[in-house]
């Protein structure tokens, strides 16, 4: 049962690079979440999406840009890295939420982005 | 959004129970209150949620105040394994928001 899965868990970016983390769930689940933590805080939402082709913007969403074309996967990409984007990033996901009801997110293990 | 309030740290000793406590004083009718927590290098893991009755499941309880302005996680068996940030947020059904506000939480530290 892999749940959700984060890939990569390490990456050292320059200023400047790009890349794309991946996230995977096996859950089947509707919603997926992308949040960054930093040093001594709590999770920020950067985007989320609430199905296959959806993404709409968290608190957080300057500097990154997402894509869910697979239910299964959840992209975000960093266009033009910059230090203040060092972070270790959570993927999230869950079962819709009908009325009266919350469904609770399972998270990545997380991963740890440095920008030089 | 309604905003929680946690104590930054706490401790316990190992084999006892634990009181967690969070208060809401600005939740609103329809906020549910959720508790998460977060083992080193780890993302965050459910506990438990409710709205207005006490909850139990086999990982903790949940005790809400008659006026839901404050709850209480409560770990009936401290382990060393339980020694992480926990996390008390609220969140409101969907048709507002998807999104968890998660604060500094409260790290627990569990003495042997």
């Amino acid at each position: 049962n892999a749940g959700v899965t984060q890939t990569p868990k390490f990456r050292v970016l320059k200023t400047g690079q790009s890349m794309t983390l991946l996230c995977a769930q096996d859950m089947n689940h509707e919603y997926m979440y992308w949040y960054r933590q930093d040093p001594g805080m709590g999770l920020r939402l950067i985007h989320y999406s609430v199905g296959e082709g959806t993404t709409a913007k968290g608190e957080v969403p300057d500097g990154y840009n997402v894509s869910r074309l697979k239910k299964q996967n959840f992209l975000l990409g960093l266009e033009s890295a910059a230090p203040s984007q060092t972070s270790v990033y959570f993927c999230a996901s869950s079962y819709r939420s009908g009325p009266g009801s919350n469904q609770p997110q399972h998270f990545g293990d997380g991963t740890r982005l440095s920008i030089l | 959004d309604a905003k929680t309030t946690q104590p930054n740290s706490m401790e316990s000793n190992e084999e006892e129970p634990v009181h967690l406590p969070c208060n809401h004083s600005t939740i609103s009718g329809t906020d549910y209150i959720h508790w998460y927590r977060q083992l080193p290098s780890q993302g965050p893991e459910y506990v438990i949620h409710g709205l207005t009755s006490n909850v139990n499941n086999r990982m903790a309880s949940l005790a809400i105040a008659e006026d839901r302005k404050s709850s209480t996680l409560i770990l009936h068996r401290a382990t060393l394994r339980d020694a992480a940030v926990y996390y008390c947020i609220l969140r409101a059904p969907p048709s507002g928001t998807y999104k968890y506000i998660f604060g500094t939480g409260t790290r627990l530290k569990v003495l042997a």
